[in-house]
């Protein structure tokens, strides 16, 4: 399975700033996620990202506030702008090879915006 | 069911003793079904993917099953160990895009 390293593992950011969480992975994937889980919440897609165009966002998720990057198919980045307490999060990168396959997790990004 | 629920939200388990717990899922428009365990400061890891009504999938001590007519899975601990202690988050598939949707998950104690 894939090895996928996500960095940083935990910050702890200002109000008003931005954080790019970067996600590695060891193999080319086709398919690449990035979730969120808030305290006490389920996991949620925040955005599909797609190699060389637009991430596809899911519904509440704006380019905005968490753009997306993604030039090949091993890495991907994870920006979430202009940070408020709300956004005080475990942030996941995750891969999945074929439909249906499970998923494969980083080891998440604990973020706490004071 | 319009959401992935699972029941109960935590538990605590004797070492040696064995336990379940619920996910309920909507039963319209199923394509799978998976869960995962999580343990603290380490990822999330596949356990089962579930696709087949009354399918029995089983990992070492952790089993599961499927009911997709009435839109729930059993996840099984048997003889409970410390190491056991973790977060179990099932998610299913309902559309032909294989989007996931997850529950809040249920949390593992093991206490020696």
């Amino acid at each position: 399975s894939a090895v996928i390293s996500q960095k940083p593992s935990r910050d702890i950011c200002q109000r008003g700033t931005s954080l790019t969480i970067q996600c590695q992975v060891d193999s080319q994937v086709t398919m690449m996620f990035w979730y969120r889980q808030q305290p006490g919440q389920s996991l949620t897609l925040i955005a599909t990202a797609n190699q060389g165009s637009e991430a596809t966002y899911e519904s509440g998720f704006v380019i905005d506030k968490f753009p997306i990057s993604r030039p090949n198919l091993t890495f991907s980045t994870l920006t979430v702008s202009n940070m408020s307490p709300e956004d005080s999060s475990i942030y996941l990168c995750s891969v999945r090879q074929v439909y249906n396959s499970p998923l494969h997790f980083g080891n998440g990004t604990r973020l706490t915006v004071t | 069911i319009l959401n992935v629920e699972q029941s109960p939200q935590s538990l605590h388990v004797q070492e040696g003793d064995s336990t379940n717990f619920t996910c309920s899922f909507p039963s319209s428009n199923f394509y799978a079904l998976h869960w995962y365990r999580w343990e603290t400061a380490k990822s999330p890891e596949a356990l089962f993917v579930m696709t087949l009504n009354g399918d029995e999938k089983k990992k070492g001590r952790i089993s599961a099953t499927l009911n997709t007519k009435e839109g729930y899975s059993y996840l099984y601990i048997k003889g409970s160990q410390p190491e056991d202690s973790a977060t179990y988050l099932c998610a299913s598939i309902s559309d032909s895009w294989g989007k996931l949707q997850f529950g809040a998950g249920t949390q593992v104690v093991v206490t020696p």
